[in-house]
């Protein structure tokens, strides 16, 4: 079956660079999403066809993709961003979606 | 604004069916796909289906013997039936409106979600 995988946690104090890596060997077939999840909220959409933000999202959120790895960079990070962060994509004929594990960020 | 509402019981006994309507408000459902994800407490999100109004459907492979997907275009609303629920099946469930249409696998609107628990 079609996996993707995330590092499960990740710490950075604020103002630094979070790097959010997201792996799979489908991904080059079909492109990614990232939602951000906080405690007791549904998923909110940050990246859109690997790089694209949606309107209202902050600038310090970006993607970016090479090969197998694509890649959540939030630049700046702030106490705000303390989240769980899933990427997400689909099989190539785009019948079954898959979610990565989720990464839990902790702001320190 | 695009607003979604998932409704149903909270408390399933198992093997019983397990029944939630997601309403939408703001545009007619008719014009995308909706698909329903779950999410165990503390886990990751799981993907169980997708449905589109000219009867396509599409379901996750681990789910698809268990699973009906339907919409009701005089409500606006979208429902999810997941049959023989066990202890295995307590999550909360979203609703989410599926950019398939337009040859892209996401979801751009969320509902709340509902939180179903499976016990007797």
């Amino acid at each position: 079956s079609y996996e993707l995988t995330q590092p499960p946690s990740m710490s950075v104090s604020p103002g630094q660079t979070a790097r959010i890596t997201c792996s799979g060997d489908e991904l080059p077939k079909q492109y990614v999403y990232w939602y951000q999840q906080r405690p007791g909220q549904a998923p909110l959409l940050l990246i859109y066809k690997d790089s694209e933000r949606p309107s209202g999202i902050p600038e310090r959120f970006s993607g970016s993709r090479s090969g197998t790895t694509v890649t959540l960079t939030i630049s700046g990070v702030q106490a705000e961003d303390e989240a769980d962060f899933y990427c997400q994509s689909a099989d190539s004929g785009g019948t079954y979606v898959v979610f990565g594990g989720g990464t839990k960020l902790t702001v320190l | 604004q695009v607003q979604l509402q998932e409704s149903g019981p909270g408390l399933v006994k198992p093997s019983e069916t397990l029944s939630l309507v997601c309403t939408v408000s703001s545009g007619s459902i008719t014009n995308y796909y909706w698909s329903w994800i779950r999410q165990p407490a503390g886990k990751e999100l799981e993907w169980i289906g997708r449905i589109y109004i000219n009867g396509n459907i599409n379901y996750n492979p681990s789910l698809k013997n268990r699973v009906t997907l339907s919409l009701d275009t005089s409500r606006n609303q979208v429902s999810l039936k997941l049959s023989a629920v066990t202890a295995a099946d307590t999550a909360t469930y979203f609703c989410a409106r599926d950019l398939a249409r337009l040859g892209w696998y996401y979801f751009d609107y969320w509902g709340q979600g509902a939180l179903v628990t499976v016990s007797s």
